[in-house]
Parts: structure tokens; sequence; C-alpha cells
């Protein structure tokens, strides 16, 4: 099975700074990568799709990018709204791994 | 708009069984693969299993295998999860997904029941 990494596992950042993660699989799984947003009490929100797309109604300052076993997730300018757990997702071969999840908060 | 509302969570003693629900609303339920994922307290989220549009094709995680059943009601948009022989581990919020496509990504989510595995 694919395993997920992702670093770091927490972060404090300032409103308006650029926050990156990163996320690792196991092996080559081409694009096929995923970013959710899981706020405190709620249920997972998808946010970028295959690696690089924007789920629709999503703000433009997430971004996603990489491919085969090397993935990075941006907030542009942090807002205090984005404080959350970020989750990559693997989907390889009929199968569904998450990471292990990234903790941002304000600084 | 979508909407996907779980329920039959609740306390259980280990051993025990439980069924959850998973009543789905706003889009055609019978085009889409379905998931069921968990979350414990505190932790990260696992996935528990997936059923096909037509209910064909099934998949558990090793954690669940032999325990667990996902089934789906296409005539009633309803998805389920039976749960035997229950552990502890099993505590968590237990959440119902839809799969935009073949088993590849969750864009719609439940809110979440809870199932405590407790004696």
């Amino acid at each position: 099975d694919i395993q997920m990494t992702q670093s770091p596992s927490s972060l404090s950042a300032s409103v308006g700074d650029r926050v990156t993660i990163t996320c690792q699989a196991s092996q080559d799984i081409s694009n096929y990568l995923n970013w959710y947003q899981q706020k405190p009490g709620k249920a997972p929100k998808l946010l970028i799709y295959d690696a690089s797309n924007l789920e629709t109604g999503v703000p433009s300052r997430f971004s996603g990018s990489g491919s085969g076993t090397d993935f990075t997730f941006t907030i542009s300018s942090l807002q205090p709204e984005d404080i959350a757990t970020y989750y990559c997702q693997q989907y390889d071969n009929l199968l569904l791994t998450f990471g292990p999840g990234t903790k941002v908060d304000i600084k | 708009q979508v909407q996907l509302v779980e329920s039959g969570g609740g306390l259980v003693k280990p051993g025990g069984s439980l069924r959850l629900s998973c009543a789905a609303s706003g889009f055609t339920f019978s085009d889409y693969y379905m998931s069921w994922i968990r979350q414990a307290p505190g932790k990260g989220l696992e996935w528990v299993s997936y059923i096909s549009s037509s209910g064909s094709t099934i998949y558990y995680a090793d954690s669940v295998k032999g325990r667990f059943t996902i089934s789906r009601d296409n005539a009633k948009n309803s998805l389920y999860l039976q749960m035997n022989s229950l552990r502890a581990e099993d505590t968590a919020v237990y959440y119902c997904a839809r799969d935009k496509g073949t088993v590849t990504t969750l864009d719609y989510w439940g809110q979440g029941t809870l199932v405590t595995v407790s004696s």
C-alpha cells in the first residue's frame, strides 16, 4: 500500500504570511493527489484535486502543485479563517490513503 | 444542493453491533461511488470502505475487513455501514462521502456520526 507523509505536522504563521505544506508519497502516484481542509468539529472540505485543480468556490489563495512523489500545498496569504488541519490524500489502484495532517494556526 | 446526513451512531459495548445510515439528497445518488471514512478522537482520517454506484464493487480497509459491511439502496438514496464485533479502537466519528470519480476524490462529506465502543 502507498504511504503518505506530510510536513510539518504543525505550524504557526502570521496573518498575511505565505504557508507551504509538503506531502510525499511512498511511490509514484502521478497527479493523483487531493488536499482537504478540516476545521475543528467539522467535516473535511475538498480544496484541491488532481494535485493542482482548485475546487469550485475555493478561494484562489489556495493552490497545489507537484507530481510523482512530491507535492506542495500553498496558502498565499494566510487568513484567520484558514485555521484548520490540512490533509493530503492519494488515490491509486482503487485505494485511498490520507496523510497524517498538518495543523495550521495563527502566531 | 448536495446533502449527506449520517445517523445511527451511539454508545455500544465491545463485541456489539451498530448500523450507520447516510441519507443523500441533491444529486443522482445512483451515479456515484460512495465511501465511509472515520476519525478517531484527536486523530487523522482513515478511509474505511467504498461501494460502487451499482453496489457491485466493494472494498474494505484491513482494519475492518470481515467485521463491517457496506451497502446501498439506490431507490432510497441511502448508504449503510453495518458494524459487527466492534472494538474500542473503532471509536470514531464516521463520515460518509461522495466520490466525484471512481475511488478518487471525496467532494462532499456528511457532518459525521460518533460511534463510541466502551463497556
